[in-house]
């Protein structure tokens, strides 16, 4: 089973639309990352969310961290074909004194021009 | 910094060879990430190191999977023998903290036919 479960799996839009991405877990994390990964390349960090209830905004992008750090959202507005990407959410597990980040499957989101 | 390395960038192999797949860290990152990422799986950690010693091992999947790390600029993940089910895209990955940003390298892909 996926400990972080992201949706929806694909995404395609047109340029000019919003959207919103979604990361959940039964677990509760002590930050969450969202990194995008283009075609042949590792994924690169946008964001770091620590805070319950955080919001963190990046040009067009909004990023919040849920309440009780079980989930995560992302919203683009205005997409760009420059959105296009595969993008992934990341938990930080903290168990017996080692931390570790569990990815999510990623949403692979197509914007059309 | 030219960032995390990998090589090869494609390795084609036949079931039962084995394979070797390298990484130099960026110099200064105390972590060294190997994950692989896959249709079906998604992006796994397969095992880390702290200050070049193994920490975490258990998603290796099997005795098939060996990693190294001899000094703080260079690792190496082996499998043998190869198997077909071991076609993925092996990434590694380096950073400062174990819950920090992690800084990927582009990734070998692998395919075991």
């Amino acid at each position: 089973t996926q400990l972080l479960e992201q949706s929806p799996q694909f995404l395609s839009i047109q340029e000019g639309e919003n959207l919103t991405v979604y990361c959940n877990s039964s677990s509760v994390f002590s930050s969450l990352q969202w990194y995008r990964q283009e075609p042949g390349e590792g994924p690169v960090l946008l964001v770091t969310v620590v805070t319950g209830g955080e919001v963190k905004k990046l040009k067009r992008l909004t990023f919040q961290f849920g309440d009780a750090r079980k989930d995560s959202s992302l919203h683009i507005t205005a997409a760009q074909p420059g959105d296009t990407g595969l993008y992934l959410c990341a938990g930080l597990l903290t168990q017996g004194g080692s931390e570790k980040l569990v990815f999510g499957k990623g949403t692979k989101l197509t914007v059309n021009p | 910094d030219a960032g995390v390395i990998q090589s090869p960038r494609h390795e084609v192999t036949e079931m039962g060879q084995e394979v070797t797949l390298r990484c130099k860290p960026i110099s200064g990152h105390d972590y060294l990430f190997w994950y692989r990422q896959t249709m079906m799986r998604g992006l796994e950690l397969l095992i880390y190191f702290n200050n070049n010693v193994p920490i975490d091992d258990s998603g290796m999947p099997e005795d098939r999977f060996s990693a190294k790390m001899p000094n703080a600029s260079f690792s190496t993940l082996k499998i043998q023998p190869s198997e077909p089910r071991d076609s993925a895209v092996y990434f590694c990955a380096s950073s400062f903290s174990g819950g920090g940003e992690q800084f990927f390298g582009p990734g070998t892909r692998l395919t075991v036919l």
